[in-house]
């Protein structure tokens, strides 16, 4: 089945830097990959999401860049802000396997103020 | 729109007990509602997919005996935690696809998770 690997798992950034996590994915079949961001205790929250047919999405601060020869995707945060502390998860899926998501491990951002 | 709403937000039950938890979508009909599990600190495990009118497909080491999965109309499926012990406890998270909204097909949109805990 699908794997999703998630780096960094801790990332510590100063207000006003950019912030960047990468995840790899196995399944070349994967078409869909989005981003959630989870805040302590509440429901994951999409943030931004691409498709396997596009290489690059961007929605105001943030970004996500999608390499399918080399099976990796990232997203990109610019001009961080202190509410942008969150746990970040990147997940793929395969429409042929119902659709159903691969969780990557997981981002723990804090941008110091 | 796309609202999924969970009950219980928590609930707190002795070992040996069983615990049902409800995933509603709101405004939009689901055919397809997904359960996950998150411990603390951890990532979302898929656990079932539920299939309304049919079985729930188990992913590979979810015991399926002992979490069952109801998806009876197009807006509710329920999981039933049986037997419950402590390492069942966790926040539960479900999830549900908006076939209607061909732009999102492939969004799932997520429930406000319950968290269990058995004591």
């Amino acid at each position: 089945g699908e794997n999703v690997e998630q780096h960094p798992s801790t990332l510590s950034v100063q207000e006003g830097d950019s912030a960047v996590i990468k995840c790899t994915y196995s399944d070349s079949a994967s078409n869909y990959f989005p981003w959630y961001k989870q805040e302590l205790g509440k429901r994951p929250q999409l943030i931004i999401d691409i498709r396997s047919n596009v290489g690059e999405k961007k929605d105001q601060r943030i970004a996500v860049t999608l390499n399918k020869t080399a099976k990796h995707f990232s997203l990109h945060i610019t001009e961080t802000q202190p509410e942008d502390s969150a746990v970040y998860f990147c997940a793929a899926s395969v429409a042929a396997a119902g659709n159903k998501l691969t969780f990557g491990g997981g981002t723990r951002v804090l941008v110091k103020p | 729109g796309a609202v999924v709403s969970q009950h219980p937000s928590w609930v707190i039950c002795k070992s040996g007990t069983s615990v049902k938890i409800e995933c509603r979508s709101l405004d939009f009909q689901a055919t397809t509602m997904f359960w996950y599990r998150q411990f603390p600190k951890q990532s979302l495990m898929l656990m079932a997919t539920s299939n309304e009118g049919s079985k729930a497909t188990y992913e590979q080491g979810v015991e399926k005996d002992k979490f069952l999965i109801n998806h009876a109309s197009l807006t509710l499926s329920t999981l039933t935690v049986t037997s419950a012990h402590p390492e069942d406890s966790s926040f539960y998270i479900c999830s549900a696809r908006d076939l209607g909204l061909a732009r999102s097909y492939n969004e799932q949109f997520f429930g406000p998770g319950t968290r269990l805990t058995v004591l």
